[in-house]
């Protein structure tokens, strides 16, 4: 099964500030999700990527995928409190189901 | 976008009782649902694959019998812990779709006491 490893765990920025996010596959890579989830609540979808290179960003949220590195990072500009949450990974290891990294516990201090 | 509810959204029960969590996907039809397992800090964990009309494909290590997974309809997809027991605590998500296009639930919390 396809392993993917987050980095880092957890993270406190303060609210202004930017972030990034590190998913790493151990295997290639077909598709790369991100999703939030606030605890005990179900998966926001944020972004898709399919092409290495691929970039893609939707307010101040941008995902890039390394697809040679099997990596793909999230990255959050001039974080807010909305921002706060469990950001996952996902990813389609070709066999039509998503395996998701430990998840990143991010918390915006204001 | 779609919406994919579940019922219920907590339960308590006690050991050696049986639960029933249901999955609706509420706007389209889901020929294929997923069941995921998370407990806390940790990842999803894909339980079963749910297909409409046919038996479902659980991953490796999932006991079939103890959760047991009907898939009766378009739109709704069940899945009953058989037996419980405090380790079969845990936060139980669902989604719809294909995995390009998966809708998830809003989760069920599970308590076995």
């Amino acid at each position: 099964s396809q392993e993917l490893e987050q980095s880092p765990q957890s993270l406190i920025v303060q609210e202004g500030k930017n972030l990034t996010i590190n998913c790493t596959s151990s295997k290639t890579l077909y598709g790369l999700y991100w999703y939030k989830q606030k605890y005990g609540e179900g998966l926001i979808f944020l972004m898709m990527l399919q092409k290495g290179g691929e970039e893609k960003s939707h307010e101040k949220i941008t995902a890039k995928l390394d697809e040679k590195k099997q990596q793909s990072s999230l990255h959050i500009t001039a974080s807010q409190p909305s921002h706060a949450g469990i950001y996952l990974c996902g990813a389609d290891g070709n066999d039509y189901k998503l395996s998701f990294g430990a998840g990143t516990t991010v918390t915006v201090r204001a | 976008g779609a919406v994919v509810s579940q019922h219920p959204s907590r339960v308590i029960c006690k050991s050696g009782t049986s639960v029933k969590i249901e999955c609706r996907s509420l706007d389209f039809q889901a020929t294929t649902m997923f069941w995921y397992r998370q407990f806390p800090k940790q990842s999803l964990m894909l339980m079963a694959t749910s297909n409409e009309g046919s038996k479902a494909t659980y991953e490796q290590g999932v006991e079939k019998d103890k959760f047991l997974i009907n898939h009766a309809s378009l739109t709704l997809s069940t899945l009953t812990v058989t037996s419980a027991h405090p380790e079969d605590s845990s936060f139980y998500i669902c989604s719809a779709g294909v995995v390009s296009e998966q809708y998830f639930g809003p989760g069920t919390r599970l308590t076995v006491t």
